[in-house]
């Protein structure tokens, strides 16, 4: 079973560039979520979803956009890329968002220079 | 908002030894505390949580401790197999905001045969 699709799962952006990281997911979940995961900060929540048509923002939102046009899929837009936006995204998704256990892809490696 | 601190950022034990990990939470009003277990080159897994309404949780070898009074919870590995080696991650989420989860920093747990 695919479950959370990511990709790409590497890929190196120069500083300014515009890169949308794709997620999919199969489970029919309606709740979606983008983490980024720095060492020693965990996961810290960027953009959530709680069905399509609606996004909200988490911890961290600035310099990341979001859209949810379907259930299945959710992707993570950087307009112009920084170097503090190195990191490891992964995204996930839940039956809903206040129920049940979140399952994750296998993250992206973003590297801004 | 909700602050999660978790210790230590790594463990090294010998095979068939236990190992405790500890977290502590800033609000009172966080009532779900899940445990995810992350392997190299993977996404996160949940492996137990815990509610506010109970104080501890086993499943086989892994268990989790609730203090609410003191704001802290713990996981607890038995008998730790090589496998069991991984990065954990405690998370904490308030009275109805569900999968909002805040994430602790992480620990990375290595057994050695």
């Amino acid at each position: 079973t695919a479950g959370i699709t990511q990709a790409p799962t590497s890929q190196i952006l120069a500083a300014g560039r515009s890169m949308t990281l794709r997620c999919t997911q199969d489970m029919r979940h309606n709740a979606m979520y983008w983490y980024r995961q720095d060492l020693g900060l965990g996961l810290r929540l960027i953009h959530y979803s709680n069905t399509a048509g609606t996004t909200g923002k988490g911890e961290v939102p600035d310099g990341y956009s979001v859209s949810r046009a379907n259930t299945d899929d959710f992707p993570l837009t950087l307009a112009s890329a920084v170097p503090s936006q190195t990191s490891v995204y992964f995204c996930a998704s839940s039956l809903a968002l206040n129920t049940g256990e979140l399952f994750f892809g296998e993250g992206s490696r973003l590297t801004v220079l | 908002g909700e602050n999660v601190e978790q210790h230590p950022s790594t463990l090294s034990v010998q095979e068939g030894d236990s190992a405790v990990i500890k977290c502590t939470y800033s609000d009172s009003a966080s009532n779900y505390f899940p445990w995810y277990k992350q392997e190299l080159g993977k996404g996160p897994q949940l492996i137990i949580d815990i509610r506010s309404n109970v104080g501890e949780k086993k499943d086989q070898r892994i268990a989790v401790t609730l203090n609410k009074t003191a704001k802290h919870f713990s996981l607890h590995i038995t008998e730790t197999q090589p496998e069991d080696s991984a990065v954990y991650f405690c998370a904490a989420s308030p009275h109805n905001a569900g999968n909002m989860l805040t994430f602790g920093g992480g620990t990375r747990l290595m057994v050695k045969p």
